[in-house]
């Protein structure tokens, strides 16, 4: 079975300092592994995804995440943070091929600091 | 593009009533939709997998009868919540895959039952 751990419930980190929220993840072959954002009484909106190729992926707002197969990691980063970038974060995998079901995280806060 | 709509996005409902939620995808068709709910700081649970045309697969100690969910086109799915009691007030949130990997979420709705 596919699982994905955030160890990390609150992630804190002062405005403009670089930030990574952390994600590692147990599926059987190669994985397709998402990350999602969600702000308060909203849905999740779509970040980032690595399916194949270059190991480190760049998404939306400045976002980007690097697969690392050897330590089943997909760690999420950001070079300069912003206050408007606290929020609650996803990580999310699913089995190789398409049409699979995804697994989420329980989710890690964001807290950026003015 | 990808854009998922939820309506209502809020919804207060008495004890006993009915409740219809529609998930639209606007500017793609999906084959595929799904119905989460989430409970305050946690992740989101799936409930089913909606297939256009089909009938909707739920997941594990999900109730079929009081969620029930229809998927008439390319771009709604409906997740009617029957006789609604208190302990069913949650954040519902229903997504759409594009493509064969990819979810893109509606902005939820928040159902209160009195």
């Amino acid at each position: 079975a596919q699982s994905v751990a955030q160890p990390e419930d609150q992630v804190n980190v002062a405005e403009g300092n670089p930030l990574t929220v952390k994600c590692t993840y147990s599926v059987s072959g190669n994985p397709y592994l998402f990350w999602y954002v969600q702000y308060p009484n909203r849905g999740l909106q779509f970040l980032l995804k690595y399916i194949t190729g270059d190991n480190l992926v760049k998404g939306s707002y400045g976002f980007e995440a690097e697969f690392n197969k050897s330590q089943t990691s997909f760690h999420l980063k950001k070079p300069s943070a912003l206050v408007s970038d606290s929020a609650l974060y996803f990580c999310a995998v699913s089995p190789p091929a398409g049409y699979q079901k995804v697994t989420f995280g329980i989710g890690t806060k964001l807290q950026v600091i003015p | 593009g990808a854009v998922v709509s939820q309506h209502p996005s809020w919804v207060i409902c008495k004890s006993g009533t009915s409740v219809k939620i529609e998930c639209r995808s606007l500017d793609f068709q999906a084959t595929t939709m799904f119905w989460y709910r989430q409970f305050p700081k946690q992740s989101l649970m799936l409930m089913a997998t909606s297939n256009e045309g089909s009938k909707a697969t739920y997941e594990q100690g999900v109730e079929k009868d009081k969620f029930l969910i229809n998927h008439a086109s390319l771009t709604l799915s409906t997740l009617t919540v029957t006789s609604a009691h208190p302990e069913d007030s949650s954040f519902y949130i229903c997504s759409a895959r594009a493509g064969a990997e990819t979810q893109y979420f509606g902005p939820g709705t928040r159902l209160l039952v009195l």
